[in-house]
């Protein structure tokens, strides 16, 4: 089955750190760039990082770059997020997505998700 | 910045009904990188469209997308109960590179 299954959230206080990690199965996982979202509760969606298929380049939100750091770990279909610094804006539901690659006769389409994990709860508290 | 406003907040409809869900840009967005996502509660979002009409895998032909530029539509022509959700309209651009709309809540009459 195709899927991704995130862990590693849990109650944490502020200025504390956290790893998540996410592994997949069911598809090629190297070969996939990948992506963190979160949702805090009763929010919208806000993207986190993305990181290439084979961890070269990484990119982050200004809402936490320095704080955070996306890895992979392609031999073990695992992607991770490093938290640190971390504040109480930070609690929220954190998903890792694939993104998504068509390519029809005449166009590509790439920059959407294609496939989420169930998440994991983050929540910064004292 | 790109900012995407979705509107309305609130749809209220009835089964069989057709929903027209709005997701308005603050600067042109390529339709090539426009997605969007159904979310129902406590579950991952879904992607439901991308590059602004063609249907993911396994999407029904009820749903679809259409627009350009920085006005786009998500159509859903005869909803069925499992429909009522919120959704998301995306986009990829500059700084940041993925916004995502404030969501659009879909909710029986």
């Amino acid at each position: 089955e195709v899927q991704l299954v995130e862990s590693g959230g849990g109650l944490v206080q502020p200025g504390g750190s956290l790893r998540l990690s996410c592994t997949a199965s069911g598809f090629t996982f190297s070969t996939y760039w990948m992506h963190w979202v979160r949702q805090a509760p009763g929010k919208g969606l806000v993207w986190v990082s993305r990181i290439h298929s084979d961890g070269s380049n990484t990119i982050y939100a200004d809402s936490v770059k320095g704080r955070f750091t996306i890895s992979r770990d392609n031999a073990k279909n695992t992607l991770y997020l490093q938290m640190n610094s971390l504040r109480a804006e930070d609690t929220a539901v954190y998903y890792c997505a694939r993104e998504g690659r068509y390519c029809s006769s005449s166009s590509c389409y790439t920059e959407f998700f294609d496939l989420w994990g169930r998440g994991t709860l983050v929540t910064v508290s004292s | 910045e790109i900012v995407l406003t979705q509107s309305p907040g609130t749809l209220s409809l009835s089964p069989g009904e057709r929903a027209t869900l709005s997701c308005r840009a603050s600067q042109s967005v390529s339709s090539s990188y426009l997605a969007w996502y159904q979310q129902k509660p406590g579950q991952a979002p879904r992607l439901l469209i991308y590059g602004a009409s063609s249907r993911a895998t396994g999407i029904p032909d009820r749903f679809s997308g259409s627009g350009s530029g920085t006005d786009f539509t998500l159509t859903i022509s005869r909803l069925e109960p499992e429909d009522f959700a919120v959704y998301y309209c995306q986009q990829y651009g500059n700084s940041p590179l993925y916004t995502f709309g404030q969501g659009t809540k879909l909710e029986i009459k």
